[in-house]
């Protein structure tokens, strides 16, 4: 039962343009959501959050947005920078407010292009 | 400033065989984490553990595997008699004690185990 579900494997993208990476999820009772970003051989990195009461969090070119009703989430990347290349997790938590039980998506593999 | 450190990065074991998997949380973290991430799929949670306690062990296999996290030394997360099935990269986070509103934790790079 896949209660986080990125559906693109993978995303190419020129670089400059804007990258959207899409995950949704089935769980109600997630109130936190995150994004991670992973390298080849590393571990992945905290990247963007967004809890359930809002549905816009910005940090410098990640954008991450929240549909409660529809279950969805994406997260922005704008201008795409061939060093954003790497596999991106969506995660989603209940409420503990732990990182604890973090449910992962089965990831998106971003490609930027020169 | 170290981060969460594991060690090995990689491990060989041959069936039947005991692997054990090392994960030192960063600076004033008290709380780790142990996920897998199994070929093609998304990390899943194992275990959540604080010095000398279990606190939630809901996605532990319920057989051969088991984690500790001792008062003094690394969270050590112990799989007996490994199948080729356990082949996975398995990740440790760690966290300092979790307060109000959201408590990040910090992944370690990762332990690739391969069962042969």
């Amino acid at each position: 039962d896949q209660q986080v579900k990125q559906n693109s494997p993978s995303l190419s993208v020129q670089e400059g343009r804007i990258s959207i990476l899409n995950c949704d999820y089935t769980n109600s009772m997630f109130d936190y959501f995150l994004w991670y970003k992973k390298y080849p051989a590393e571990g992945p990195t905290f990247l963007i959050s967004i809890s359930s009461i809002k549905d816009k969090n910005e940090d410098g070119r990640f954008t991450v947005f929240l549909n409660k009703s529809a279950k969805h989430l994406s997260l922005h990347i704008v201008p795409s920078q061939p060093g954003d290349s790497a596999v991106y997790f969506c995660a989603a938590s209940g409420n503990t407010g732990t990182a604890s039980k973090l449910t992962f998506g089965t990831g998106t593999r971003l490609q930027v292009t020169l | 400033n170290a981060g969460v450190m594991q060690n090995p990065r990689h491990l060989v074991r041959r069936r039947g065989q005991e692997a054990r998997l090392r994960c030192s949380p960063m600076k004033g973290h008290s709380h780790v984490y142990w996920y897998r991430q199994l070929p093609e799929e998304g990390l899943k949670f194992m275990v959540y553990l604080q010095k000398e306690n279990i606190i939630d062990e809901s996605g532990m296999p319920k057989e051969r595997f088991s984690a500790e996290f001792p008062k003094e030394g690394p969270s050590i997360l112990r799989i007996q008699q490994v199948v080729r099935g356990d082949s996975a990269a398995y990740f440790c986070a760690s966290s300092r004690v979790p307060g109000q509103g959201w408590t990040e934790a910090f992944f370690g790079q990762g332990t690739r185990l391969t069962v042969v």
